[in-house]
């Protein structure tokens, strides 16, 4: 049974960072590529990142290029998203997702974590 | 930039065929998959690689690919598929995954 546990949101000035986290179990960590998807209140999915399977290749969304970094641990089976530069626009539940690949690229996301919250606000 | 449209609303009714498009250029050359969500909770993974079930998905559920449109299809519709689905396709040019806006089924 595939599990995926994000942690770190909360509340973060504008301007600030935050690092979240996603615990996986339940199956091969280091044998698929990872995401983050993100959905402002009351909005849609938008696709913010993914890691390959090894973590040598990764790909951002062009609204967090340069502020958002992916990365992962595969020792540890846990996925990262450290956040930069936040703005109130970046307010929204942060989704890990598991690809069915270990590329991230063309396959789909197969199993999503619960989210987690991070609102950017003074 | 590569864009993907859906209808924002789709109506059936139960035991009916629904069908939900999602359209952008040359969408037929690239893979597309399908998401369902539910309010309050994650979404599922309903359809990838075009016309592909993952395990545990109904067989109502089928999809399809060609020219600029993607269909997602749920023949027999019920009323526990009465959700919001989001297309989603990779695109290799700008080496980005794109959502499309997402597309609420309502079920009466």
């Amino acid at each position: 049974q595939v599990h995926l546990v994000e942690s770190g949101g909360g509340v973060v000035q504008p301007g600030g960072s935050q690092r979240l986290s996603c615990a996986a179990s339940g199956f091969s960590f280091n044998n698929y590529a990872m995401h983050w998807v993100r959905q402002a209140p009351g909005k849609g999915l938008e696709w913010v990142a993914v890691i390959r399977s090894d973590g040598d290749k990764k790909y951002y969304g062009d609204s967090v290029k340069g502020r958002f970094t992916i990365s992962r641990d595969n020792s540890k089976n846990t996925l990262y998203l450290q956040m930069n530069s936040l703005r109130p626009e970046d307010t929204a539940m942060y989704y890990c997702a598991k690809d069915l690949a270990k590329l991230g690229i063309a396959a789909g996301l197969d199993n999503w974590g619960q989210g987690i919250l991070v609102t950017v606000s003074s | 930039s590569f864009d993907l449209t859906q209808p924002p609303l789709v109506s059936v009714s139960p035991g009916q065929t629904a069908s939900i498009t999602c359209s952008g250029d040359r969408l037929g050359s690239k893979y597309a998959c399908w998401y369902q969500q539910k309010p309050g909770q994650s979404p599922v993974l309903v359809v990838y690689q075009d016309n592909r079930r993952p395990s545990g998905i109904p067989e109502r559920f089928s999809g399809s690919n060609s020219g600029n449109t993607a269909t997602l299809t749920i023949s027999g519709t019920q009323p526990m598929d009465e959700a919001d689905y989001y297309c989603q396709a990779w695109d290799s040019s700008t080496t980005n995954w794109v959502f499309g806006g997402g597309t609420k089924l309502t079920v009466l």
